[in-house]
């Protein structure tokens, strides 16, 4: 299986401050079509994920361009521009380029 | 708007049954793979099983391959997972989410909560 490695795992962050979260793979998630399928989630405390990113660096609608995907290969990050209060949470990345899928284990953003 | 509404949770014993139903709208059901993942409390998201589209292939996480079997019913736009031999280890809140591009996931409904306790 495609081992999915977060850091850091708790993010304490100031207040309008940049944050940024990173997802290593243990394999390349490159699938054959060329494409990376790798996904970020936010689960704010007591909801379901709310997907954020799609295949690394793709925003969803409705989602704050604060927030931003990057990376290739193995190496990804999800970057916030400045925290605010609605974003505190558990953020996972996700790929499903190899069988089975696999999260990360959850990085826990918040405010100090 | 796609909204998934699971039900079917409980409390039931070790080495018991329970069946987990979601039910979809707002997208073109049989179009699109379907997932179950599951979150044990205060843990984090492990992926349970996949559906394609149309019902032909089934995938499991070796955790509970042999135990539990997904299937769909695209006239009701439905989606269930029959848990077989539960386990203490299957504790957990249960979502069911609709699948994209590969194996990933887009949408996710709001958790059914399953207790496997003596």
């Amino acid at each position: 299986d495609v081992v999915m490695t977060q850091s850091p795992l708790s993010l304490p962050v100031t207040l309008g401050q940049p944050a940024s979260i990173s997802c290593r793979s243990s394999q390349s998630l490159v699938y054959s079509d060329g494409n990376t399928y790798l996904n970020w989630f936010q689960q704010r405390p007591g909801q379901s994920p709310r997907r954020l990113i799609y295949n690394v660096s793709n925003r969803d609608s409705g989602v704050p361009d604060r927030f931003s995907g990057s990376g290739s290969g193995t190496d990804f990050t999800l970057k916030i521009s400045r925290v605010e209060a609605e974003d505190v949470g558990v953020y996972y990345c996700m790929q499903g380029t190899d069988w089975p899928p696999t999260f990360g284990q959850g990085t826990k953003v918040e405010i100090k | 708007e796609v909204q998934l509404v699971e039900s079917g949770g409980g409390v039931v014993q070790p080495g018991g049954s329970l069946r987990l139903s979601c039910a979809a709208s707002g997208f073109t059901f049989d179009d699109y793979a379907m997932h179950w993942v599951r979150q044990a409390p205060g843990k984090g998201l492990e992926w349970v099983s996949l559906i394609t589209g149309d019902g032909g292939g089934t995938y499991y996480a070796d955790s509970v391959k042999g135990r539990f079997t997904i299937s769909r019913d695209n006239s009701k736009n439905s989606l269930y997972l029959q848990m077989n031999s539960l386990r203490t280890e299957d504790t957990a809140l249960y979502y069911c989410a609709k699948g994209m591009a590969a194996r990933l996931i887009d949408y996710w409904g709001q958790g059914t909560l399953v207790t496997v306790s003596s």
